[in-house]
């Protein structure tokens, strides 16, 4: 059965740090994969998303980036963290039958 | 700008009762899914509902889906103090890359 990975689950850092948040799936190959971002008591905010390994799409302009070095890894970064960064992170994958599945999520916290 | 925007935002009733939540959207979809998250969650896939699908039922869920307005609701039945979550519902537009946008979701909570 297909798994999905996320960590840290909580992040503290300070204005300014680098950030680096991991997802992995586990079970499935050449997963979609998806980046979102969700403020408190919020919707969820689509950041990137993957059909292919090295291949991007950014849908918010903003100081995040993201990667995939490998097909079932799904990297988000920031060279410069800001305070509107905080929020809660949510990886997730598809296959080509639509239903998204998330992981756990990171709560990052930016101070 | 959000593409499903939920109605009620916030839904408040007793354990037994049925619980209905709608869905509004703007564009051409492909499909529309609804998902439930717990507090502090990953979200959970519930159930997806094609454009050329009125009706859909899964165990106490039942979605229905008006193209012509552009609207979706889905209805949970007897429902359970474990219900208690957030629901979303979230579209596929048309020509979209398996690309979903999620609406601001309704909280509800069923009271034991």
């Amino acid at each position: 059965s297909q798994t999905i990975h996320q960590w840290p689950a909580t992040l503290v850092q300070p204005v300014g740090s680098p950030l680096s948040l991991e997802c992995t799936v586990e079970g499935t190959s050449n997963p979609n994969l998806y980046w979102y971002r969700q403020a408190a008591g919020r919707g969820l905010q689509l950041l990137f998303y993957s059909v292919g390994i090295g291949q991007i799409s950014s849908e918010v302009p903003q100081n995040l980036s993201a990667s995939r070095p490998q097909d079932r890894q799904f990297i988000l970064s920031s060279k410069k963290l800001l305070l509107s960064d905080s929020g809660f992170y949510l990886c997730a994958w598809s296959d080509r039958h639509y239903e998204q599945y998330f992981g756990p999520g990171t709560r990052l916290t930016v101070t | 700008s959000q593409q499903g925007e939920e109605d009620p935002q916030a839904l408040s009733i007793q354990e037994g009762e049925n619980a209905t939540m709608n869905c509004s959207y703007k564009t051409s979809i492909n499909n529309l899914q609804w998902y439930r998250q717990n507090s502090g969650r990953g979200l959970v896939h519930l159930i997806l509902i094609r454009s050329n699908e009125r009706e859909k039922h899964s165990g106490r869920l039942r979605v229905t889906l008006d193209t012509s307005k552009k609207s979706s609701s889905l209805l949970i039945t007897a429902s359970r103090a474990a219900d208690t979550a957030s629901y979303f519902c979230a579209t596929e537009v048309s020509g979209g890359y398996q690309k979903v946008t999620f609406g601001i979701g309704t909280k509800l909570q069923v009271i034991p």
